[in-house]
């Protein structure tokens, strides 16, 4: 159980395009998920916090009007990178926590990228 | 924010028990300590996670000191599926508004 699904897996955008990235929770509901960035070779960023019903908290140093996030439902959450640059290619992760007893956090499958 | 402090890097023998350190030594007494790993281009996947009792699971055990200022990690018999970059952190805030924080991770090779 505590499925996150991302897609697509992977895209490949011309820069000045924008692209949208879909996390999903399969079995749960998730009213928190998470977007995170990694480069080659490095760790996960933390981008912004994203909440159901209402505005995305953003990291320090992270453009809000560039990432934009949506969270408009209970199992859905969709960061756009928009005007994307060669810079914006990277590994894109969404998370979401899980409401137990615990407050686990269960991730997706990452979105690579590429910005031409 | 309590950060973690890890080895870059460690070698095990497949078969072996894998033992990965952590330090977390401004940990408060109520943060959680949580442990991923990632494979190669994939998103973590959860191991573990404790507050100050020791964990087992299926896949690992969670040794926290009686300060809570580390931890380790234990994967009983590692195999070469276990190479992978783990994890350890220390979760900022609790309940609704905890995240998690990524620090640098140490890559464990696990040689047959």
């Amino acid at each position: 159980g505590a499925v996150v699904s991302q897609h697509p897996s992977w895209v490949i955008c011309k820069s000045g395009t924008s692209v949208k990235i879909e996390c999903r929770s399969l079995d749960f509901q998730a009213t928190t998920m998470f977007w995170y960035r990694q480069f080659p070779k490095q760790s996960l960023m933390l981008m912004a916090t994203s909440n159901e019903g209402s505005k995305a908290t953003y990291e320090q140093g992270v453009e809000k009007d560039k990432f934009l996030i949506n969270h408009a439902s209970l199992t859905l959450s969709t960061l756009t990178v928009t005007s994307a640059h060669p810079e914006d290619s990277s590994f894109y992760i969404c998370s979401a926590r899980i409401q137990s007893a615990y407050y686990g956090y269960t991730f997706g499958s990452g979105t690579r990228l590429t910005v031409v | 924010d309590a950060k973690t402090t890890q080895p870059t890097s460690m070698d095990c023998a497949e078969g072996r028990a894998a033992n990965l350190p952590c330090n977390h030594s401004t940990i408060s007494g109520n943060e959680y300590v949580y442990w991923y790993r990632q494979i190669h281009s994939q998103g973590p996947q959860y191991i573990i996670h404790g507050l100050k009792n020791n964990e087992t699971n299926e896949m690992a055990s969670l040794i926290i000191t009686e300060d809570r200022k580390s931890s380790t990690l234990i994967l009983p018999h590692a195999t070469l599926r276990d190479t992978a970059v783990y994890y350890c952190i220390v979760r900022i805030g609790s309940g609704n508004t905890g995240k998690l924080i990524f620090g640098q991770g140490t890559t464990l090779q696990v040689k047959p």
